[in-house]
């Protein structure tokens, strides 16, 4: 299986920060990965797919980047609604894999 | 707008069998997508279960497999999931998905969950 590690397990940030998430895959995944936000009680939301590709209708301030076993999920100028934990999910190979989820806090 | 709604027993007693079923809306389910099952244990983060294809295919997390079906009902557009002997580590929210959009599998529609707890 392939492992995604994320960092930090938890961020504090404060409405206006900049804020980015770091995933990490135990070997090559090209850039077959994706990007959830969860908010408690509810499912899962699709925000990137392919590393880099913005889901239509989510906010252009999150953006993601990388390739290969190094990937940023970056959220600019954070608003009160992106308080919540995200994961990253590689489809490179079976079994699809998640991280173990960032936690994004008030500071 | 694809909707996914899980259906199903909310308790299930040790060594019995977990049964839940996604009905799909707003579109068919005879679409070139995989459907899937997620599931996150209470606390936890995410593990994704297996897949459905509508002609049946599947594909299941080694982790699981021994004890997992996942089957497709074209008629009633709708796949279901069934996990047996199951003990109090498969208690969790369970999530059904629509993945593998033009062959890439993330996941961009989910039911809400439902959660399902193993106790006597």
């Amino acid at each position: 299986d392939i492992q995604m590690t994320q960092s930090p397990s938890t961020l504090s940030a404060s409405v206006g920060d900049r804020v980015t998430i770091t995933c990490r895959a135990s070997q090559s995944i090209s850039t077959w990965l994706a990007w959830y936000q969860q908010k408690p009680g509810k499912a899962p939301k699709l925000l990137i797919y392919k590393a880099s590709s913005l889901e239509s209708g989510v906010p252009s301030r999150f953006s993601g980047s990388g390739s290969g076993t190094e990937f940023t999920l970056t959220i600019n100028s954070l608003q009160p609604d992106d308080f919540a934990t995200y994961y990253c999910q590689q489809y490179n190979s079976y079994p699809w894999t998640f991280g173990q989820g960032t936690k994004v806090e008030i500071k | 707008q694809v909707q996914l709604q899980e259906s199903g027993p909310g308790l299930v007693k040790p060594s019995g069998t977990l049964s839940l079923t996604c009905g799909v809306s707003g579109g068919s389910i005879s679409s070139s997508n995989w459907w899937s099952w997620v599931r996150q244990p209470p606390g936890k983060g995410l593990e994704w279960i297996g897949e459905i294809y509508l002609s049946g295919s599947t594909n299941y997390n080694p982790s699981l497999k021994s004890r997992v079906t996942i089957s497709v009902d074209k008629s009633k557009n709708q796949f279901s999931l069934k996990v047996t002997s199951v003990t109090a580590a498969d208690t969790a929210v369970y999530y059904c998905a629509r993945a593998c959009i033009g062959g890439s599998c993330y996941f961009d529609y989910w039911g809400q969950g439902t959660l399902v707890t193993v106790s006597s």
